[in-house]
């Protein structure tokens, strides 16, 4: 099956540092990915949609310059969390879908959980 | 947009039993694409389950299938012979003809031994 391995799992930073968070799809290319922040006990909000070789597409709401996106090439995404603070902690997905397969599932990331102190 | 609704925040099952997650969405596009995902304590999202819109015959995988009722709009999930690993989260997805993905609120399963 289709994986997406996402680094690190888990990170700690202090506040006002920047994160970077990787997104790699290891066995397909991916020309989208997309990102997601999950609270506790709660849903998965998408950020943005990563897409390959052009800018990122935001959500309402999601401060771009806050959560820079790159998708530098079909295989790997990164978002990175500048100049991050205490309620930017949260847990981040990454996920990807494999346009070889039909229906075209999302495939996710392990996720990475950011603890800003 | 699309509309994905799990009206169940929480289902318990006995270790063994059969138990049905329910899911409805809101749509007026026909092509379409239904997933269940599983999310466990370790927090990765897997793949349960997957249906096309345009597909009558209810998908089922192992110990997994779902009732879709189209023209209600209702996608639910049974997990029969229930295990302890099925403890998790469960989303119910709906996946567009434009690509977009819409996640339900989730369903906590608990699986008593």
């Amino acid at each position: 099956g289709a994986v997406v391995s996402q680094h690190p799992s888990r990170v700690i930073c202090k506040s006002g540092t920047s994160v970077k968070i990787e997104c790699r799809s290891l066995d397909f290319q991916a020309t989208t990915m997309f990102w997601y922040r999950q609270f506790p006990k709660q849903s998965l909000m998408l950020m943005a949609t990563s897409n390959e070789g052009s800018k990122a597409t935001y959500e309402q709401g999601v401060e771009k310059d806050k959560f820079l996106i790159n998708h530098a090439s079909l295989t790997l995404s990164t978002l990175t969390v500048t100049s991050a603070h205490p309620e930017d902690s949260s847990f981040y997905i990454c996920s990807a879908r494999d346009q070889g397969r039909a229906v075209g599932e999302l495939f996710f990331g392990e996720g990475s959980r950011l603890t800003v102190l | 947009a699309q509309t994905v609704t799990q009206s169940q925040p929480e289902m318990s099952v006995q270790e063994a039993e059969t138990v049905t997650l329910s899911c409805t969405y809101d749509t007026s596009e026909s092509d379409y694409y239904l997933f269940w995902y599983k999310q466990p304590p370790s927090r990765q999202m897997i793949l349960v389950i997957r249906q096309e819109a345009y597909k009558q015959q209810n998908a089922t995988e192992n110990r997994f299938s779902v009732n879709f009722q189209k023209a209600a709009k209702s996608f639910s999930l049974k997990i029969s012979d229930s295990q302890l690993g099925d403890a998790a989260m469960y989303f119910c997805a709906y996946r567009s003809a434009g690509n977009q993905f819409y996640f339900g609120t989730g369903t906590s399963l608990t699986v008593i031994p």
